[in-house]
């Protein structure tokens, strides 16, 4: 099993739309989870992070079911700027620096 | 500059060249990474380097590839005898602090191999 897997897409939605995409992850000891954003041709900037059992940052929800090993994101009422690729990575936290390992990431089309 | 700068931005060679790619990381950061991203495709790790430990090079797909990070700072990675395959874009990324997760990626170096 790979130790991070994320449905490729692409999602299409239309603007307004509400839109989650899960990532798994099989690393039962990661604590922590960061969802980054990758516009085409762009490098990955982070989006958010995830210490507990979910965070909120305006349109964007990340919640985590750790019994299932995956964490979501929710995106509400979608822009067209939402369109973009979404990396998950998990971190085995509290351990010191460890290598990071992204998921393949989800592809986002929003569009009018 | 502030952020992670990374040299050259685009590079085109011809099969069997050598090629060194470069990577100056925000000042101060510790971990250092390497990631390969081939068109359409998701971030593949290559090599961490962290503070005076040995690098961790579980990544690298073969032993044509070499990576160095000199006095704690800038990295080099060097691809010898590049084949066609190795096409792609090369970032790198630096972080502050183990807990924080937060990388913070440099723009890349995007290798042609005609």
């Amino acid at each position: 099993r790979k130790e991070v897997e994320q449905d490729p897409g692409p999602f299409n939605v239309p603007e307004g739309a509400t839109v989650a995409f899960n990532c798994t992850y099989s690393n039962s000891a990661s604590q922590s989870f960061f969802w980054y954003r990758q516009d085409c041709r762009k490098e990955p900037k982070l989006l958010m992070s995830v210490y507990s059992s979910g965070n909120e940052d305006g349109r964007f929800t990340a919640q985590l079911n750790r019994a299932s090993q995956y964490i979501s994101l929710l995106i509400r009422d979608s822009k067209l700027s939402d369109s973009a690729t979404y990396l998950c990575v998990p971190s085995r936290a509290n351990t010191g620096f460890q290598k990071l390992v992204f998921g393949t990431g989800t592809r986002l089309l929003v569009s009018p | 500059g502030a952020g992670v700068s990374q040299s050259p931005s685009n590079k085109v060679t011809e099969k069997g060249k050598d090629v060194e790619l470069r990577c100056d990381p925000i000042s101060g950061h510790t971990a250092l990474y390497w990631y390969r991203q081939s068109l359409g495709q998701g971030l593949e790790f290559l090599i961490y380097f962290q503070g005076n430990s040995a690098p961790d090079k579980s990544g690298l797909p073969s032993d044509r590839f070499s990576a160095e990070r000199t006095g704690g700072s800038v990295s080099t990675l060097t691809i010898q005898r590049t084949q066609q395959e190795d096409s792609a874009v090369y970032l790198c990324a630096s972080q502050a602090g183990a807990n924080t997760g937060e990388l913070f990626f440099g723009e890349g170096s995007r290798l042609t191999v005609l």
